[in-house]
């Protein structure tokens, strides 16, 4: 099975720089994802890792180090519209495609 | 990314009753689609694989006979809340997989009185 690991709750304030951290344990590793999803409404796609170092998109960027079984979504410049959950997701190599999801960091940005 | 739409946004239903609710894929054709349960503050939970022209695959511990799945096409998936209860009040949510990422719809919000 997999286990997945991540902070239940961050605050952070406008404009500035946050790090969600994301633990894992799996049998096999197939790639790791990050969603947005905000508050009564369906994850959206931020990033996929599934080689070692850092993917940076836009405001968002995402680490992976596979043999750390680790990951964190960086969010750089916040806004108050960040406010949300992230959601770390694993997918093992070996048996289903579709990947576990962690619980979700629910991040709170203030003025 | 994928663009996946569901029906009803919202539903209040009797204890009892019968819910159904549409997933589908507005721009490309899906053989596969996944339907997933949130509860507030809980992680994501697949229920069930739709297989267009088949069987669903139903994850363990979800029943079968209780949650309905029908893809009856390659763009429609539809899922079925049989005889209601309150512990069934959830969020409901279906998904796409397009090469190796999820795209998930907007969610069913289901109230059960």
């Amino acid at each position: 099975g997999q286990n997945i690991d991540q902070p239940t709750e961050m605050t952070a304030t406008e404009g500035a720089i946050v790090q969600i951290n994301c633990t894992y344990q799996t049998s096999g590793f197939n790639g790791l994802f990050w969603y947005q999803q905000h508050a009564g409404e369906a994850p959206t796609f931020l990033s996929y890792n599934v080689l070692d170092g850092l993917e940076e998109k836009g405001r968002f960027s995402s680490f992976l180090s596979r043999s750390k079984g680790y990951s964190y979504l960086l969010l750089k410049e916040l806004q108050m519209k960040d406010s949300a959950s992230y959601l770390c997701a694993v997918r093992s190599s070996g048996g289903s495609y579709i990947p576990t999801f962690g619980r979700g960091t629910s991040l709170i940005v203030h003025p | 990314g994928a663009v996946v739409s569901q029906h009803p946004s919202w539903v209040i239903c009797k204890s009892g009753t019968s819910v159904k609710i549409e997933c589908r894929s507005l721009d490309f054709q899906a053989t596969t689609m996944f339907w997933y349960r949130q509860f507030p503050k809980q992680s994501l939970m697949l229920m069930a694989t739709s297989n267009e022209g088949s069987k669903a695959t139903y994850e363990q511990g979800v029943e079968k006979d209780k949650f309905l799945i029908n893809h009856a096409s390659l763009t429609l998936s539809t899922l079925t809340v049989t005889s209601a209860h309150p512990e069934d009040s959830s969020f409901y949510i279906c998904s796409k997989q397009v090469l190796e990422t999820q795209y998930f719809g907007p969610g069913t919000r289901l109230l059960v009185l």
